[in-house]
């Protein structure tokens, strides 16, 4: 079974500059989120979808941050201006659907912001 | 508090059992997880108990839960050097949302 992929694993941008991150999920899960780790500590959410609604968006900085899964499956986010405090890895998991007992990580991309 | 605590470092002989605690915030978390992260990969999900148990075991794995203090804490029997690693603790909140400890890096020694 192929896992969840990410794409870039590695990104360097300049602040001010826009970046946009992919993820394509395990097939037949419902449920994808994306996280982001800053060194040191755990993983943060940013987004929930379930199919190509969003459950969960508390947490994103809507004023830079914009995520999309138009056909509930593959998903992009997006940072439009990126900050500095912005440099982390963007972490996408997805899970089969109700509870996320099963969620499944992929690699990573990790944003650099100079 | 609203965060999920883990100790920073953990360092062990290779043989020896690792003891890795945390404790939560939300009574009401459902489910709580052990991820393992090693360099450069993502989170891998080495196991979880359901609020209901307190005790959960799985081959060199033992998960204990007190609800009462919400302490969780994983052991590893026999550590090896392949167990280095990054270890995070985490609850389920609302709409199955995960909190992450900031976790807890395991040095196993030879």
């Amino acid at each position: 079974e192929a896992g969840v992929a990410q794409s870039p694993r590695y990104k360097i941008i300049e602040k001010r500059q826009s970046v946009a991150f992919w993820c394509n999920p395990i097939s037949g899960h419902a449920t994808l989120y994306w996280y982001q780790q800053i060194l040191g500590q755990g993983p943060k959410l940013l987004i929930q979808f379930q199919n190509n609604g969003v459950v969960d968006d508390s947490q994103l900085p809507k004023d830079r941050f914009s995520a999309e899964r138009l056909k509930g499956v593959d998903s992009t986010l997006k940072i439009q201006p990126a900050k500095l405090e912005d440099s982390a890895v963007y972490l996408c998991a997805s899970s089969l659907g109700v509870t996320n007992t099963e969620a499944f990580f992929g690699q990573g991309t990790r944003l650099t912001v100079v | 508090g609203e965060d999920v605590e883990q100790s920073l470092f953990l360092s062990v002989r290779e043989g020896d059992s690792s003891v890795i605690n945390c404790t939560y915030t939300d009574s009401s978390s459902t489910y709580l997880y052990w991820y393992k992260q090693e360099p450069g990969a993502g989170l891998q999900l080495l196991t979880y108990i359901f609020s209901n148990m307190d005790m959960k075991q799985d081959q060199r794995l033992t998960v204990l839960l007190n609800k009462k203090d919400k302490h969780l804490s994983l052991r590893i029997a026999d550590t090896q050097t392949g167990d280095s690693a990054i270890y995070f603790c985490a609850e389920s909140i609302r709409n199955n949302d995960m909190r992450f400890g900031a976790g807890t890096r395991l040095t196993v020694k030879p």
